[in-house]
């Protein structure tokens, strides 16, 4: 089991450019999600999934975009980059076995910087 | 008001102490909690999540949780350096989705 896995893990763009950050399961989770972390700060919402053809936005969906086509594989999508996009992002999936226990699993991240 | 409310830290603790980091929430209608580890540079990582009230112990760590006063803790015993991390502290919602709602983490520091 490889778990979750992310590409690449870092990643320089220039104002404007595009890129898609990779995130793939071996896991068979349902919810698959996507977080920013900003320095010193906690966990932020993009994205998510609760199954393959089914998504929905975050806390901060903006210049951002997602598809989930199978239930392996969640790409995250930047569309004209910006300076304030410059973070973390970490690609994370879960499996709920019931309300009170959904831990979640996380990628290794990316790092991210916009000049 | 933050739905979830982490001290930054850093807190420092010498080697073989008691660390004890706290969360408190504003949503009542909070039902499940987790604690995370996150090395520098590392993703986060599941330590333990409790949902009733009182302790849950897992080796040198204990969860705390209080609904009335809406709190979370989570106990170290016997510090090491390589619990040296930063503590995230999150929260699963009834009406979330499945969404979890993060805190900002503390900072802990374990000192030799």
């Amino acid at each position: 089991n490889a778990g979750v896995t992310q590409t690449p893990k870092f990643r320089i763009l220039k104002i404007g450019q595009s890129m898609t950050l990779q995130c793939t399961q071996d896991m068979n989770h349902n919810y698959m999600y996507w977080y920013r972390q900003d320095p010193g700060m906690g966990l932020k919402l993009i994205y998510y999934s609760v199954g393959a053809g089914i998504t929905d936005k975050g806390e901060v969906p903006n210049g951002y975009n997602v598809s989930r086509s199978t239930t392996e594989d969640f790409p995250l999508r930047l569309e004209l980059a910006a300076p304030s996009q410059t973070s973390v992002y970490f690609c994370a999936s879960s499996y709920s076995l019931d309300r009170v226990n959904t831990e979640a699993f996380f990628g290794q991240g990316t790092r991210l910087t916009v000049v | 008001q933050k739905e979830v409310e982490q001290n930054s830290g850093p807190l420092s603790v010498p080697e073989g102490a008691i660390a004890s980091l706290n969360c408190t929430y504003s949503d009542r209608g909070s039902q499940s909690f987790f604690w995370y580890r996150q090395y520098s540079g590392k993703s986060p990582e599941l330590i333990m999540f409790i949902y009733s009230n009182g302790d849950k112990e897992d080796g040198r760590f204990t969860a705390q949780l209080n609904k009335a006063s809406q709190y979370v803790s989570l106990l170290i015993r016997d510090s090491q350096p390589s619990d040296s991390a930063t503590y995230l502290c999150a929260l699963l919602k009834r009406d979330s989705n499945y969404q979890l709602i993060w805190g900002a983490g503390t900072k802990l520091i374990i000192k030799p």
